[in-house]
């Protein structure tokens, strides 16, 4: 099992331009959780989905912002119209079952905007 | 308000002596804790939670309500336990983390 994937590890931003973070579950996982990591801060959640559905988007900005994770392929974070404050890690875990389910993390993908 | 505080940006302790990580929580309910460590270019992983009650590379963390503290603890330091180490709560399914301490072992 080769763990959370997330692409692309660097991701470099004007602003104005659009982002887009993708994250494969483990193998077996239906449950996907995206945290943001500013410098000197600890994560913070942003949204939590399963297959098709976001359960809690309560952590993720109402503007600009938004998340999927469809029935095929890899959850996206989509951050449109990036601004310097966007710049920060952004981390993917998943879990084989919701709520009590240890959370497995992705190596996260660190968004630079110019 | 929910929330975790880890004092300690930086603790630096020589092989050898004892380490203790603060972490301190506010929640209403019952608090469900862990502690993950994030070793130099690997992922965040975790080392261990409260209800497990374990032991993991020698470390240990007790809940203590009273004082709304979860603080990891290992008698004798090594060098391989240089890293970043985050306390979190449970919340749901969220998971509230503190600032991170960064700890270095020295030789």
């Amino acid at each position: 099992n080769a763990g959370v994937m997330q692409n692309p590890r660097h991701l470099v931003r004007r602003r104005g331009q659009e982002a887009r973070l993708r994250c494969s579950p483990m193998k077996g996982h239906s449950h996907v959780y995206w945290y943001r990591q500013l410098p000197e801060e600890g994560l913070k959640f942003m949204v939590y989905l399963q297959k098709e559905n976001i359960i809690d988007e309560s952590g993720m900005p109402k503007e600009r912002f938004s998340a999927e994770f469809p029935k095929e392929g890899p959850s996206i974070l989509r951050i449109q119209q990036v601004v310097r404050g966007d710049s920060a890690a952004y981390f993917c875990a998943s879990s084989p079952t919701g709520g009590t389910g240890e959370q497995f993390f992705g190596p996260g993908t660190r968004l630079t905007v110019l | 308000a929910q929330r975790v505080t880890q004092p300690e940006k930086l603790l630096s302790v020589f092989k050898g002596a004892p380490v203790e990580l603060k972490c301190n929580y506010s929640y209403s309910g019952s608090p469900e804790l862990f502690w993950y460590v994030q070793y130099s270019r690997q992922r965040l992983q975790l080392l261990l939670r409260h209800i497990s009650r374990e032991s993991i590379k020698g470390f240990t963390a007790d809940l203590n309500k009273g004082e709304t503290s979860f603080h990891l603890k290992k008698p004798f330091a090594q060098e391989e336990d240089s890293a970043m180490y985050y306390c979190a709560l449970r919340s749901n399914y969220q998971l509230i983390w503190g600032a991170g301490t960064k700890l270095i072992i020295k030789p």
